[in-house]
């Protein structure tokens, strides 16, 4: 079975500062997912990335599956940046679930 | 517009009583999934179904009972053998045989 680590757990930063998420895992992927979730619960897919490097506005995600680590990095974070953001891989062809870590809680401070 | 709902928002459950927690989505996604979310742990697969009629259990499927008999709905049956359901439920969804998932918006259920 997948062990999914994060780190940080908590982290509070101040508006504008570059922000990284990391996330190790123990067992060979054939895809990670970085997930947002917001203080009412609901959950959005940001990325989902099986190599290399992807980037959605300020928001990049970069996987080396050799290392089996990912890193999601916020660039020029702002308060509206604050949630919690969890990383999960998928064995196979993900068809029978997810495997996720605990979650990062990050606090962006105006 | 496309999505995948689950109702209710939040739900009570007395000592020994089954509830039942909904999740439709119209998305035309063959698998679903349902999670339990509970405070500082990660989220844990229940029980997820690749296609009508068929259903697997998950890491935690102890005390939980699902139907696939649409393959728009797969509601989950919180049974009186769960002994500590008080948690936030998440289902989600995506195209089997593709690994993006699609999740809802969750439902919080409490132990009266």
């Amino acid at each position: 079975k997948n062990e999914v680590e994060q780190s940080p757990q908590n982290l509070t930063a101040q508006e504008g500062e570059f922000i990284t998420i990391n996330c190790s895992y123990s067992v060979g992927i054939s895809a990670l997912h970085w997930l947002q979730q917001h203080p009412g619960g609901g959950i959005v897919s940001l990325f989902m990335l099986s190599s290399g490097k992807k980037k959605h506005g300020r928001l990049i995600a970069t996987i080396n599956i050799q290392e089996k680590h990912s890193s999601l990095h916020i660039t020029a974070s702002h308060p509206r940046d604050s949630a919690v953001y969890i990383c999960a891989v998928a064995a196979g062809g993900g068809a029978d679930g997810l495997t996720f870590g605990k979650g990062t809680h990050l606090i962006i401070q105006p | 517009d496309g999505g995948i709902t689950q109702s209710p928002k939040y739900l009570f459950r007395k000592e020994g009583q089954n509830v039942t927690l909904s999740c439709e989505q119209n998305l035309n996604h063959d698998a679903m999934y349902w999670y339990r979310q509970d405070p500082g742990q990660g989220l844990r697969l229940i029980y997820y179904s690749q296609i009508v009629n068929d259903f697997q259990k998950g890491d935690i499927a102890e005390g939980y009972s699902v139907s696939r008999e649409k393959k728009e709905s797969f509601p989950l049956t919180v049974t009186s053998a769960q002994k500590n359901p008080t948690a936030f439920y998440l289902c989600a969804s995506s195209v089997t045989g593709r690994e993006t998932q699609y999740f809802g918006p969750g439902t919080r259920l409490l132990v009266l």
